[in-house]
């Protein structure tokens, strides 16, 4: 089945480095992708809408500058951390919707644990 | 603007019996689908089951059934012979048009915990 791949499960880096983050759809397209942060105990909350080809759409809130998310195939979607400060440490996960003759889904990646020291 | 609603912050369930897990959602595009997701410590999101809103049937994925009642806007589920590892975050969410796209919404989730 379609499977949504996210690299580093877990990333510990140092204030004011900059962190990748990689989402992979593995065996279907995907022209847009979702990218989300959730703090302990709370639900998803949007950041972005990653587009192939083009700009992302950011949410409400989200520093674009930030949080840079590109969209260079239609298999792979990442999103940078720049200058990350403790304050952006949190679980960060993407998602891809699917459509198939099996029915829709949105499948998630495995999500990302990040730690800013 | 679509809206999700998960009014259970916590659930507790005996090892082997049904539980009910509540949703309800709000939205003005005919067409959505909503979702189930399970969600363990590890944080992983689990794809549980489906509906989509023309859909005649309720949805069902083993232990998994979706009890869509669209008049009242609900699509709870009911997970069935609960297990020591169904312990976990539950999240509904919905997709459908909002603001021109198709942008998935979810509920502010459940914590489900299985005891023996």
């Amino acid at each position: 089945g379609a499977v949504v791949s996210q690299h580093p499960s877990w990333v510990i880096c140092k204030s004011g480095t900059s962190v990748k983050i990689e989402c992979r759809s593995l065996d279907f397209q995907a022209t847009t992708m979702f990218w989300y942060r959730q703090f302990p105990k709370q639900s998803l909350m949007l950041m972005a809408t990653s587009n192939e080809g083009s700009k992302a759409t950011y949410e409400q809130g989200v520093e674009k500058d930030k949080f840079l998310i590109n969209h260079a195939s239609l298999t792979l979607s990442t999103l940078t951390v720049t200058s990350a400060h403790p304050e952006d440490s949190s679980f960060y996960i993407c998602s891809a919707p699917w459509t198939g003759t099996s029915g829709n889904t949105i499948y998630f990646g495995e999500g990302s644990w990040l730690t800013v020291v | 603007a679509q809206k999700i609603t998960q009014t259970q912050p916590g659930m507790f369930v005996q090892e082997k019996e049904a539980v009910t897990l509540d949703c309800t959602y709000d939205t003005s595009d005919p067409s959505y689908g909503l979702f189930w997701y399970k969600q363990p410590s590890s944080g992983e999101m689990i794809f549980l089951i489906y509906q989509g809103s023309y859909d005649q049937q309720n949805a069902t994925e083993g232990r998994y059934s979706l009890n869509f009642q669209k008049a009242r806007k609900s699509a709870n589920l009911v997970i069935s012979a609960s297990q020591l590892g169904d312990s976990a975050m539950y999240f509904c969410a919905m997709r459908g048009l909002s603001g021109g796209s198709y942008i998935p919404t979810f509920g502010r989730g459940t914590s489900l915990i299985v005891h023996p």
